[in-house]
């Protein structure tokens, strides 16, 4: 069936470092995947999402690139702030296979130290 | 003002009760889910519902029925609580289903504490 897996639990950075978060899947189809986050005592929020024409999508600074090739939808920015502490999850949307679920991975949290 | 309501915000039941988890949507959505965050298991699906007709169901254990009397309402029974149960329940909503890649829209979450 489909997956997704997201290697690191827990991540503690300092500001200003880049970073990356991995995120690889796997499905029978060319699914869509997509990157929420969710800070403390909040709900989850898309924070972006692949396109079928292989744009890299960008949002507050972070992109990802979807390479079909090694499966993977890493998540990544240039220089880390305070605010983006929260809790990262990549999701899986494998329309095809007439799946009614957005299937989550098990969550990468995000520390960011001053 | 949020578009996607879940009442109560924060439940307390004994084991063994029932107890029913509301949701009402306003964005005009036609997709509605129910997911389930807790330490043991991050985000987990639990049912989708499209037009008010259940599309998938990935949770083994009857004693959570959903419940569409609208079709922006997805409500959530749970029978014969256990502590288990303990989570956050988050109510979703998309404008069609996941076959379109559309955004998931959370609502703030009913956090459920079974004694």
């Amino acid at each position: 069936g489909d997956s997704v897996t997201q290697t690191e639990g827990l991540v503690t950075l300092t500001e200003g470092l880049p970073v990356m978060l991995n995120c690889t899947y796997q499905s029978t189809y060319s699914p869509f995947l997509f990157w929420y986050v969710q800070h403390l005592n909040e709900a989850p929020k898309l924070l972006l999402k692949s396109f079928t024409d292989n744009k890299r999508p960008e949002h507050q600074g972070f992109h990802a690139t979807l390479h079909k090739s090694s499966s993977s939808f890493h998540l990544q920015k240039s220089s880390a702030q305070l605010s983006d502490s929260a809790l990262y999850y990549c999701a899986l949307s494998a329309a095809s296979s007439g799946s009614w679920q957005l299937i989550f991975g098990s969550g990468t949290q995000l520390t960011v130290m001053p | 003002d949020p578009k996607i309501i879940q009442k109560p915000k924060y439940l307390v039941a004994v084991t063994g009760s029932e107890k029913i988890l509301i949701c009402e949507q306003y964005l005009g959505h036609n997709a509605m889910y129910w997911y389930r965050q807790s330490a043991k298991k991050p985000l987990e699906f639990m049912f989708s519902y499209s037009y008010q007709k259940l599309m998938d169901n990935q949770t083994a254990s009857s004693r959570f029925q959903p419940q569409s009397s609208k079709k922006n309402h997805l409500d959530l029974q749970i029978t014969a609580l256990k502590p288990d149960d303990s989570a956050t329940y988050f109510c979703a909503s998309s404008q069609e289903g996941p076959a379109s890649a559309e955004t998931l829209y959370f609502g703030s979450g009913t956090r459920l504490t079974v004694l």
